[in-house]
C-alpha cells in the first residue's frame, strides 16, 4: 500500500531533551515536506526537501532540522525542544514537477513538550 | 503580506444539501490552489486542484471556482453526506524560489463543516 508513515504518532517530553520524528514514504517520491498544525493556524510548511541531500527552510524552521540521506526518509530534528513546539506534526511527500501534483500526508504526529 | 484565509471558520449544512466553502487569497502569483479535506485524527487528503488560468474545475461532486479578479476560490459540494463532515482547507502554491517544482504551499486556516441528519 502507498503510504506515508510518521513515528511515533504521539509523543511527550520535556524541554531540551533532543528528539526524532521519523518520515518514511514507499512511493519513491522526490520531493518531502514537514508541517506543523496549530489552532486557527492551519498548516505552515517547516523544511521541504526536493531531493536526496537537498533541503530548504519553510515559513517556520526556527528550531528544527531535517535531514535527508535516504529518498524515502525523511526525519524531523528538535534539537532542544521548547513548549512553543507543541503542536501536530505531518509529513508529505508527492513526485516533482511543474503544476498541481497531489501531495500525500502522513497520520501526524501530536507533539508535547513540558 | 501574502495570506490564505477562509471567511467561516464553521459550516453546519442538512445531509442532501449543497455545501459551499470560501477562501480569500492576497498571493495573485500563485500558479494553482488546492483544497484538502481533513478528517479527524487524519492527516490532508487531497480533494482537488486549479491552476490560476482556470476559472473552474469539477469533479465528483465536488466543483471548484476561482475568481482572480477578487481573489477569492470556493468549494461547493453536492448532496452533501455525513461521511463529508471534516476540516476543509484551501491551499495556493507559490511559485518555488530555487525552481518552478518546488511545493510551498500556503495552507488557510481551515473551515469545519458539519453535516446534519
Amino acid at each position: 500500500e502507498a503510504q506515508v508513515t510518521q513515528n511515533p504518532r504521539y509523543l511527550i517530553t520535556v524541554t531540551g531533551k533532543k528528539l526524532t520524528v521519523t518520515c518514511s514514504q514507499n512511493m519513491n517520491h522526490e520531493y518531502m515536506s514537514w508541517y506543523r498544525q496549530d489552532p486557527g493556524l492551519g498548516l505552515r510548511q517547516i523544511y521541504y526537501s526536493m531531493n536526496v541531500e537537498v533541503t530548504d527552510k519553510g515559513d517556520v524552521p526556527e528550531g528544527y532540522k531535517v535531514s535527508r540521506k535516504e529518498k524515502r526518509n525523511f526525519p524531523l530534528i528538535l534539537e532542544s525542544p521548547s513548549p512553543n513546539q507543541t503542536s501536530l506534526y505531518f509529513c508529505a511527500s508527492s513526485p516533482l514537477g511543474q503544476g498541481p501534483i497531489e501531495q500525500f500526508f502522513g497520520p501526524g504526529t501530536r507533539l508535547t513538550v513540558l | 503580506g501574502e495570506s490564505v484565509g477562509l471567511h467561516l471558520p464553521t459550516l453546519s449544512v442538512q445531509e442532501g444539501d449543497n455545501s459551499i466553502i470560501n477562501c480569500a487569497y492576497s498571493n495573485s502569483a500563485s500558479d494553482y490552489f488546492i483544497w484538502y479535506k481533513q478528517e479527524s485524527g487524519k492527516g490532508p487528503q487531497f480533494i482537488i486542484d486549479i491552476r490560476s488560468n482556470m476559472d473552474k474545475r469539477q469533479g465528483q461532486r465536488v466543483t471548484v471556482l476561482l475568481n482572480k479578479t477578487v481573489k477569492h476560490l470556493s468549494l461547493q459540494i453536492a448532496a452533501t453526506q455525513p461521511g463529508d463532515s471534516a476540516v476543509y482547507f484551501c491551499a495556493e502554491n507559490r511559485r518555488g524560489i530555487s525552481s518552478g517544482s518546488a511545493r510551498q504551499l500556503t495552507f488557510g486556516s481551515g473551515t469545519q463543516l458539519t453535516v446534519l441528519p
